[in-house]
């Protein structure tokens, strides 16, 4: 029983660039969200997926898309990467209204 | 919307002694739940404890409890005999249960230091 994963753990981008954060959790939970974590700000709720086939954003969603692929899977694209967007990002999961069960991080650096 | 505050950015204890860490949250909400997590150096955030707004009674889990006082929407965390291991970022959370979304609002977290 993993949890929740995230790949990849590090990456670095050239501003322009775009990738995906990929999010996979084995728990059968529906709600799957993603946040950024940047200094001093906490945690910051970008995109959240309430059970599967739905999407909404959240409080920063502006330069990221996202897919909940199926119950299992939630990825995070960055388009076009800004500075901006250099941040650590969590994906979590969690059953309909209880605690949420994070992974590991992505530190992800744009230059 | 609601905002979660925590008002210590730093705080440190002796390790066996006792500290309690502040949250106040502001909601007109009725049906919500609180948490607080801890992240240590390793970045991994881990749920340390959880309150219902419905519930008097205050969490406890080993040496971790809280006072929750519901009418000053005031959630402070208290962490008996510290432990060297429990150095890390402390972060309280709201979660609307009304809402569909069930989305958690972070505080700006709390830094605690263990001094052996």
């Amino acid at each position: 029983n993993a949890g929740v994963t995230q790949t990849p753990k590090f990456q670095v981008l050239k501003t322009g660039q775009s990738m995906t954060l990929q999010c996979a959790q084995d728990m059968n939970h529906n709600s799957m969200y993603w946040y950024r974590q940047d200094p001093g700000m906490g945690l910051r709720l970008i995109y959240y997926s309430a059970s599967e086939g739905t999407t909404d954003k959240g409080e920063v969603p502006n330069g990221y898309n996202v897919s909940r692929l199926n119950k299992r899977e939630f990825s995070l694209r960055l388009e076009s990467a800004a500075p901006s967007q250099t941040s650590v990002y969590f994906c979590a999961s969690s059953e309909f209204g209880y605690e949420q069960y994070f992974g590991p991080g992505t530190r992800l650096t744009v230059t | 919307a609601q905002t979660v505050t925590q008002s210590q950015p730093e705080m440190s204890v002796q390790e066996a002694e006792t500290v309690t860490l502040s949250c106040t949250y502001d909601t007109s909400e009725n049906n919500y739940y609180l948490f607080w997590y801890k992240q240590p150096p390793s970045r991994q955030m881990i749920l340390v404890i959880r309150q219902e707004a419905y519930k008097q009674q205050n969490a406890t889990e080993n040496r971790f409890s809280v006072n929750f006082q519901k009418a000053a929407k005031s959630f402070s965390l208290k962490i008996s005999d510290s432990q060297l291991g429990d150095t890390a970022m402390y972060f309280c959370a709201f979660m609307n249960r009304g809402a569909g979304s069930y989305q958690l609002t972070f505080g700006k977290g709390t830094k605690l230091s263990v001094i052996p």
